[in-house]
């Protein structure tokens, strides 16, 4: 099973909007609408910001946003704050109740 | 609240096995899927396999089959990964994290165990 394909950085100032591609194959992403996301600030444990391609646990602030295209998903923070500086990872539900993950994303707020 | 409470760090020579607790609280053990996950030093986060703390067989990542083996124990709430023929690639943090009660999603993480192989 090969990671999901993102891209290594993106950056953006304070109040701009950045958007992460997460890019598989219809064995994973393209197959289930069963994608997930997470912050992982340097040195902790990784946190659940999306789930089920679009869906946000309770906490986890409005600013970010998940949607899928084919084989494709993207997660968007709109109005990016300082705070959310951090790598981010994607994952995928990949049959026969295996998963993967994405290459993860640091973003940089500038 | 929940929390997944993970063992300490460890050191192992190659060729050595490790294993790894993950103690589960604040919430009913047997009714989550447990992961686990590991991550590089600098890298990305790896899928290693998944137990039922209610019971079945483990699904290991193809990678690891043969190598790894996943267990609970239900009286005291925990999960174990053991992983054996330590090479100096299984240098890592290692996590366990629960699935989400609609599924395929981990909304739960332990704080990690950093496992480092080293002659």
């Amino acid at each position: 099973q090969s990671a999901l394909t993102q891209p290594p950085s993106v950056s953006g100032s304070p109040g701009q909007s950045v958007t992460i591609s997460c890019t598989g194959t219809s064995s994973d992403v393209g197959g289930y609408n069963r994608v997930s996301w997470y912050q992982q600030p340097p040195g902790t444990a990784p946190k659940l910001m999306i789930y089920e391609v679009s869906n946000r646990p309770s906490g986890v602030p409005d600013r970010f946003s998940g949607s899928k295209s084919g084989n494709t998903a993207s997660l968007t923070i709109s109005g990016l704050q300082a705070e959310d500086e951090a790598d981010y990872f994607c994952s995928s539900y990949a049959s026969s109740s295996t998963y993967v993950f994405g290459t993860g994303t640091k973003v940089t707020v500038l | 609240q929940v929390q997944l409470v993970q063992s300490g760090a460890e050191v192992k020579k190659p060729g050595a096995s490790v294993k790894i607790s993950c103690k589960a609280s604040g919430y009913t053990f047997t009714n989550y899927y447990i992961h686990w996950v590991r991550q590089a030093p600098g890298q990305g986060l790896e899928w290693m396999g998944i137990i039922n703390p209610s019971g079945g067989s483990p699904t290991y990542a193809q990678k690891l089959q043969g190598r790894v083996t996943m267990t609970r124990d239900t009286s005291t709430s925990t999960v174990y990964m053991e992983l054996s023929s330590l090479r100096s690639e299984d240098t890592a943090v290692y996590y366990c994290a629960r699935e989400g009660s609609t599924y395929y999603y981990f909304d739960y993480w332990g704080q990690g165990t950093l496992v480092t192989v080293s002659s």
